[in-house]
């Protein structure tokens, strides 16, 4: 069972913004870094933002993260159809001494 | 450029143990500034986190598995391994091993930052 908390899914039509939400707790987002990753269909995840809002060489900018007390969220502006995929969220957390990801929200491009 | 590749049998028996291998290469797995985790994920469903392991042989376990699960490094193969014991249907996923950035600066930091391309395990009879 994740401790992180995602909506299943999202959706947009080309160059919209989407919102991704992840709620978690005081021991884990309340406490430490969120991280996001993006899964392509088919395909091994890929570290898309760190740190709550840094990206990895190569990320566009379109992707940002932002996090406020036990909730992050990730923004995906100028929605492309290569961006449907599946994303998730990640953060240590103190209690469990574990690295625990969220439910995963799966992004559409309509 | 760093480079993960899961191996393994791809197929296991119920009750048995899943073995699993990393290999590591473009980098050296007894770099001090990573771990070496392992991540599931059964059919459909979302990532699970199994578990991580320093070159000096320091691991945290996922605490849901930690009874069934082994990870163990081979700096002289540039390696690092799985072995998760007991195995049910449930255990059924594609694995994958990363290189795993942890440390303090502000906060704790653990995060996944590349990847293997993951490995399918089924366990059935």
């Amino acid at each position: 069972q994740s401790v992180l908390t995602q909506p299943p899914s999202a959706s947009g039509t080309p160059g919209q913004r989407v919102t991704i939400s992840c709620s978690g707790s005081s021991s884990n987002i309340g406490s430490n870094y969120v991280y996001w990753y993006q899964q392509l269909p088919g395909t091994a995840p890929k570290l898309l933002i760190y740190r709550n809002n840094q990206r990895p060489s190569g990320v566009p900018d379109r992707f940002s993260g932002s996090k406020s007390g036990t909730s992050a969220s990730l923004a995906i502006s100028g929605l492309r159809s290569e961006d449907e995929a599946d994303y998730y969220c990640a953060a240590w957390d103190d209690s469990l001494s574990a690295s625990v990801f969220g439910t995963g929200t799966k992004v559409t491009v309509l | 450029q760093l480079q993960l590749q899961e191996s393994g049998p791809g197929l296991v028996k119920p009750s048995e143990t899943l073995s699993l291998t990393c290999t590591v290469s473009g980098g050296s797995i007894s770099s001090s500034s990573y771990y070496w985790g392992w991540i599931r994920q059964p059919p459909g469903k979302g990532l699970e986190w199994i578990g991580s392991i320093y070159y000096s042989g320091s691991t945290y376990y996922n605490p849901s598995l930690k009874s069934r699960v082994t990870i163990s490094v081979d700096t002289s193969k540039n390696q690092f391994s799985l072995k998760l014991s007991s195995v049910t249907a449930a255990d059924t996923a594609v694995y994958y091993c990363a290189q795993v950035l942890s440390g303090y600066d502000r906060y704790y930091y653990y995060y996944m930052d590349v990847w293997g391309k993951g490995t399918t395990v089924t366990v059935s009879s």
